[in-house]
This record gives structure tokens, sequence and C-alpha cells, in this order.
């Protein structure tokens, strides 16, 4: 069964400075790939997703993510943060099993502080 | 609609009682995704729906917990002899042709059972 791991449960940075939150998967084909922000009493918004291709994906609100097969990572990047980017930040993945699809399976999520 | 829609928004109950909480995705979305979100916690699935059927019913935390889809849009998530653990945010999403598209989620139903 496929997992996800993001190892940092909060994360605290300065505005302006620059931002990687971890993610970590498990499965044995390439997945489809997801982060999603949720801002509190909010629903969850799609950041940015990778299915194939480009292994550098760009997404809203200035973040970008990489995907590393090596790696099993899937780590999403921010160069200067901004204090409306504190919220709460979930990796997911998935794929399609039999020629149908499946639901996403979610990480526990990092909480992102962001300091004036 | 031009979102997921969820309703109620907040919702208290007393324990033993019934709850419906109902989802409405947007409009063509085949595929409709229930899930929770306990406090601190990551998000659990519950069920998916592809049109008005259920392939995948194994996140259900018990036979408690029971939904549908009729129409292949609105869906109603209905918990039966509700327990304080019950107590979450469930959240809604729906995407276009599975999950391939990346989901759209609604704002959640907070369920208060004191």
């Amino acid at each position: 069964a496929q997992s996800v791991t993001q190892p940092d449960i909060h994360i605290t940075v300065s505005e302006g400075a620059s931002l990687e939150l971890r993610c970590n998967y498990s499965y044995g084909a390439t997945p489809y790939l997801f982060w999603y922000v949720q801002s509190p009493g909010q629903g969850l918004q799609l950041l940015l997703k990778y299915f194939s291709g480009d292994t550098l994906v760009q997404g809203i609100k200035g973040f970008e993510a990489e995907f590393k097969r090596s790696q099993s990572s899937f780590n999403l990047r921010k160069p200067s943060v901004h204090w409306s980017d504190a919220a709460e930040y979930f990796c997911a993945v998935g794929f399609i099993s039999s020629g149908s699809a499946r639901q996403l399976t979610f990480g526990s999520g990092t909480q992102l502080t962001v300091l004036p | 609609g031009a979102g997921v829609s969820q309703s109620p928004s907040n919702k208290v109950t007393e324990k033993g009682k019934d709850v419906e909480l109902r989802c409405d995705p947007i409009s063509g979305h085949t595929a409709l995704y229930w899930y929770r979100q306990s406090l601190g916690q990551g998000l659990e699935f519950l069920i998916y729906f592809q049109g008005n059927s259920a392939p995948d019913k194994s996140g259900l935390p018990s036979d408690r917990f029971s939904a549908e889809r009729t129409g292949g849009s609105v869906s109603t998530l209905t918990i039966q002899r509700t327990q304080q653990e019950d107590s979450a945010v469930y959240l809604c999403a729906s995407s276009r042709t599975g999950q391939g598209h990346g989901y759209t989620f609604g704002s959640g139903t907070r369920l208060t059972v004191v």
C-alpha cells in the first residue's frame, strides 16, 4: 500500500526567508503527486501537481516542487515566504489501479508559522 | 456550482443521534470523495464514488457510517448513533475523471458530538 511521510510536523520561518517542506512517498511505481494548503477553517486548496514530464513543477502563490524518483521525494519550495503563507500543508499521492482511479493518500501535514 | 458545497458548515449533536452531512460537487465532476480530518491529524479516506456507485468503501470506520450519491451529483454521508470519537471535520472533494486531475475540496462540515 502506498504511504506518504511528512517528517516535519511544524516549521517556523521568518517572512522573506526561503522555505522547503519535505515529502516522501512509498509506492512501487511513479504515482501522481500533489501539494495542498489548508488555511484555518477552510478546505484544502491545490497548490500544484505532478503527473509526468518535467520534474520541477510550478504552482500557484509562487510555490514549486521537485520530483526526485531516486529519493522518492516531492519537496515543496518557495524562495521568499509571505506572512499569508502561514497554514497547514499536505502532500498527497495517488495512483491508477486496474485502469480506474483511486483515492489520494495524504501525509499528516506540516504546520507553517511565519514570523514577522 | 462554482465550487464544492458542503452543508451544514457546523453541526453539534448529542451522542446517540443520527446526522446527515451533504456534499454538492462541482457540476460535471464524476468522482466524489469523503475524508475525515480529526484534530491534529491528517486526512482519513472514508469513501469514493464514481458516478452513483461506490467502488471503494474501505475507509468507512464502522457500519454506523454510510453514504449515497444520487443522480451522479449530491452525496450524503450518514452517521448513525453518533459517538464522541466521530467528532471531526468531514471534507468532501470532487474531480473530473478520478483523482488524476487532483481534487477540489469543499470547506467541510465540523461535527461535534457532545
